[in-house]
């Protein structure tokens, strides 16, 4: 399987805790995307990486966000102290040119 | 501000009929336009995508209209199965902007009824 691969798929943390996903982008993409989507609404854009350098960070982004793309190959997100209110998809996405090719998400749900 | 209005929210096809789904946006500085399909439990995956030098593009069953003097797009599915029972996404960006994220409408979450 040569497309976005996440990990973990699903993520149950207690209110507080911090937690940590990665994404491993199609191979030569050099941009990568984060976004989070909530149930019934579309995705919403939270950071893009370009190679290593993190280009563009949303409002949405706030400090308890974090990202990095070492090496420009695999990005992880990192939340700290989560919030009920960060329960949601995280979709990570690839692309070389304008088209953006989206993994399979982590489903984040904070109790 | 909600930058993509996409509607209905929900729509019912019986097979065989032509399914359409409807956007408008407001910013001008828009000019990359793809359409995502998205099941349950996955990621959206690209269908097709268009940019506003054209006013129509087909791919197999599915066609996208640009209107771009009313700010509008819309993808028709035409002879709808119900493999293409899925919610929907619009979504806009500005390509050459520097602003590289998505702008996503709210999804149309499609029903073909067998």
């Amino acid at each position: 399987d040569t497309g976005v691969s996440q990990d973990p798929r699903h993520k149950i943390t207690k209110r507080g805790q911090n937690v940590t996903f990665r994404c491993d982008p199609i191979s030569e993409h050099n941009r990568l995307y984060w976004y989070r989507q909530t149930l019934g609404q579309g995705p919403e854009f939270l950071t893009y990486f370009q190679n290593e350098a993190q280009l563009e960070k949303s409002r949405l982004l706030s400090d308890r966000f974090s990202a990095e793309r070492p090496k420009g190959s695999f990005s992880t997100l990192e939340i700290q102290r989560t919030e009920q209110g960060d329960s949601a998809m995280y979709l990570c996405a690839s692309s070389k040119s304008r088209e953006q090719y989206f993994g399979p998400g982590t489903r984040l749900t904070v109790t | 501000q909600q930058q993509v209005k996409q509607s209905p929210q929900s729509l019912i096809v019986q097979k065989g009929g032509i399914s359409i789904i409807n956007c408008a946006y407001e910013n001008t500085a828009f000019d990359y336009f793809p359409w995502y399909q998205q099941f349950p439990g996955k990621g959206p995956a690209l269908l097709i995508a268009i940019r506003p030098d054209v006013s129509e593009k087909k791919e197999g069953r599915f066609t996208i209209s640009f209107n771009k003097s009313a700010k509008q797009f819309s993808l028709h599915i035409m002879d709808s199965q119900p493999g293409d029972s899925a919610t929907y996404f619009c979504a806009a960006r500005n390509d050459g902007g520097g602003a590289d994220g998505l702008t996503f409408g709210k999804g149309t979450h499609l029903i073909i009824q067998p």
